[in-house]
């Protein structure tokens, strides 16, 4: 079974810095993706960022990019130039490009932005 | 309007009540899921659906129980709660899978928030 580890339960970075949120995961598949969603306090799960295994080219969205490493299992959410809205749970998940498609999630971290 | 919409927001009910949580959606999508989420734990799937007639158990299905109404429409039920079913309950509904296309993102309601006392 796939399993998704995230090692920092908690982080914190001042407001227009850089952040590098990790993730790990575990799986004999080769075909996947990997998902980063972002749960503010309204507690609302939003897609941030989706990266296709099969894809070498690492996935970004404005001020969202992630460092996919398909041989290390990691694949690291990076926030640039962070705002305050940035404030959130954040969980790394994965999901089969076959079968039921249902996510595989990790524990979460949470981000503090200071002003 | 919302894609995903979960009915109640929040509900506080007693040990051995029945409850069903509600979910409706907009989105045309043919797969359906809910999911439980813990502090710590992330969200765990309970159990997902494909169409009306395929239901299947997730990880953590012991103590639930679904039906899937219409495309649009699927509710899980608690038989007889109990607190350790005290948890943050999500939707979520995704499309058929086509390799190319955006099908693979699962979109998510707003959560029922379930205390049982």
């Amino acid at each position: 079974a796939q399993t998704v580890t995230q090692s920092q339960p908690e982080m914190s970075v001042q407001e227009a810095e850089t952040v590098t949120l990790s993730c790990t995961y575990d799986t004999s598949e080769s075909d996947y993706y990997l998902f980063w969603y972002k749960q503010p306090p309204s507690r609302q799960m939003i897609l941030v960022i989706r990266q296709e295994a099969y894809k070498q080219q690492n996935a970004t969205e404005n001020r969202f990019s992630v460092n996919f490493q398909k041989a290390a299992k990691s694949f690291s959410l990076k926030i640039s130039d962070s705002q305050l809205g940035d404030a959130a749970m954040y969980f790394c998940a994965y999901r089969s490009a076959r079968g039921a498609q249902k996510l595989v999630f990790g524990q979460g971290t949470r981000l503090t932005i200071n002003p | 309007d919302a894609d995903v919409t979960q009915t109640p927001r929040n509900r506080i009910t007693k040990t051995g009540k029945r409850i069903m949580l509600e979910c409706s959606q907009t989105k045309g999508h043919d797969r359906m899921y809910w999911y439980r989420q813990d502090p710590g734990l992330g969200l765990r799937l309970i159990y997902y659906s494909f169409d009306v007639k395929d239901i299947n158990k997730g990880e953590i299905s012991d103590g639930y129980s679904v039906s899937r109404q219409a495309q649009a429409k699927f509710s899980l039920s608690l038989e007889s709660a109990i607190p350790n079913q005290t948890a943050l309950y999500f939707c979520a509904t995704s499309d058929s899978y086509r390799r190319g296309q955006d099908t693979d993102t699962q979109y998510f309601g707003p959560g029922t928030r379930l205390t049982v006392l």
